[in-house]
């Protein structure tokens, strides 16, 4: 089955500066990859997506990029802000059997220093 | 706004006890998920259901069963509650079953003290 690594599981930045957190996943079949943003008390909601016909996608602060050859994909955030604490989960999707499987990575802890 | 439901945030039940997390959500999407939380293992899905009275394993579905009985309402079971089973358990739903790229929307989570 797919497997989802993430890095790292806790990162601390001064705000305005940005972050960068890194997946890699196994499964060549994954098609869509979501970032999901976790903050304290709540469930996860979705920040960011991106398809594997797109190698980068950007929505004002945030930014996603994907390699495929590699595995590889990564959410940055620029202009770290206060409210940008929370933890910050990947996934890996594909369709398996007809459903929808999504594999989640271990969480990133974000922590922005004002 | 897609709505997500969960009927408890926090619970303290005894071992050896029957629990049920029911979640509820207001968008009449197809697919529901229950996923536990762990620190450092992040989220794992137990079971999921992509209609009503259907149902799936996930990748962790021993201890627990679930019910779907209405599209709306999805219910988590763990038939004899046991210390291993404190944690987070998070309720998620999405809209369509047969396509990849679907968002999923949580629910705030049920915080589960088995004792």
């Amino acid at each position: 089955g797919e497997n989802v690594e993430q890095h790292p599981s806790t990162l601390s930045v001064q705000e305005g500066d940005s972050a960068v957190i890194k997946c890699t996943y196994s499964d060549s079949a994954s098609n869509y990859f979501p970032w999901y943003k976790q903050e304290l008390g709540k469930g996860p909601q979705l920040i960011i997506d991106i398809r594997s016909n797109v190698g980068e996608k950007k929505d004002q602060r945030i930014a996603v990029t994907l390699n495929k050859t590699a595995k590889h994909f990564s959410l940055h955030i620029t202009e770290t802000q206060p409210e940008d604490s929370a933890v910050y989960f990947c996934a890996a999707s594909h369709l398996s059997g007809g459903y929808q499987k999504v594999t989640f990575g271990t969480g990133t802890k974000l922590q922005v220093i004002p | 706004d897609v709505k997500v439901t969960q009927s408890s945030r926090y619970l303290v039940k005894r071992t050896g006890e029957k629990v049920f997390l029911e979640c509820v959500q207001d968008m009449d999407h197809e697919n529901m998920f229950w996923y536990r939380q762990d620190p450092g293992l992040g989220l794992r899905l137990i079971y999921f259901s992509y209609d009503v009275k259907m149902k799936e394993k996930g990748d962790i579905p021993e201890g627990y069963s679930v019910s779907r009985e209405k599209k709306e309402r999805f219910s988590l079971i763990l038939e004899s509650a046991s210390t291993n089973q404190t944690s987070m358990y998070l309720c998620a739903s999405s809209l369509i079953r047969r396509l990849a790229g679907e968002t999923q929307y949580f629910g705030p989570g049920t915080r589960l003290l088995v004792l």
